[in-house]
């Protein structure tokens, strides 16, 4: 089964408004990982927070991290259209099977941002 | 600057053709290299890893194979194509065991 699930699966929102992706994941990890990818192309990494740290920023990002409910949320502020595409969450899991970096993705979640 | 690379960028193969995919890295050394699968509307699937020339690890008994001839090159190969080999690979590195992962830009393959 899958190590990181997302939710919403798809979220519509208008310019401006903020947009909140949820992840969950099943065992401790070392760190979580957020990407990013458009239609039909590779993935791009958009954050890394590490097991011990509680939230963090960048740009318009804002990540947070509750390890005791072994979960994520990705918060970007003042949507825009550019930022639709789909997030995905990865678990950089060391006792779930992987080793040498492997990481666990989330199935994503879809975001529309309406101009 | 390091980039990644992959071809083709799409390819359309009959049932029992064999495949190749391509990938190769620059600007880095030793990496450690990863082919995922992302079936349509899907997250990402690893299928090989590999932290060196000629050492690989499959995460998943399928109709693939990969291998590592050179430093910076990974190859996705298959004898028999499927119907269910059909998707979006994707190819990726990373320095060290902990981190970012960068990412290619992907080869659609489409069976028929």
């Amino acid at each position: 089964s899958q190590q990181g699930e997302e939710d919403p699966q798809a979220l519509s929102i208008q310019e401006g408004e903020n947009a909140t992706m949820n992840c969950s994941y099943k065992t401790s990890i070392n760190n979580l990982q957020w990407y990013r990818q458009n239609s039909g192309r590779g993935l791009v990494h958009l954050i890394l927070i590490r097991s011990n740290e509680r939230e963090k920023h960048s740009g318009r990002l804002r990540v947070t991290l509750d390890t005791s409910k072994k979960s994520s949320s990705l918060l970007i502020t003042a949507s825009r259209a550019a930022d639709t595409a789909s997030y995905f969450c990865a678990t950089d899991a060391f006792n779930y099977g992987g080793s040498q970096g492997n990481l666990i993705f989330g199935k994503g979640t879809k975001l529309s941002v309406k101009p | 600057s390091q980039t990644i690379h992959q071809w083709p960028a799409t390819l359309v193969q009959p049932v029992g053709s064999p495949l190749s995919l391509e990938c190769t890295v620059e600007g880095t050394s030793n990496p450690n290299l990863y082919w995922y699968r992302q079936a349509a509307g899907r997250g990402l699937q690893l299928l090989f890893y590999s932290v060196g020339i000629g050492q690989i690890s499959s995460e998943v008994p399928q109709n693939l194979s990969a291998s590592r001839p050179q430093d910076r090159q990974f190859i996705l190969s298959s004898k028999k194509l499927l119907l269910s080999d059909s998707g979006f690979y994707l190819c990726a590195w990373t320095r060290g065991r902990i981190g970012e992962q960068f990412f290619g830009p992907g080869t659609r393959l489409t069976v028929l």
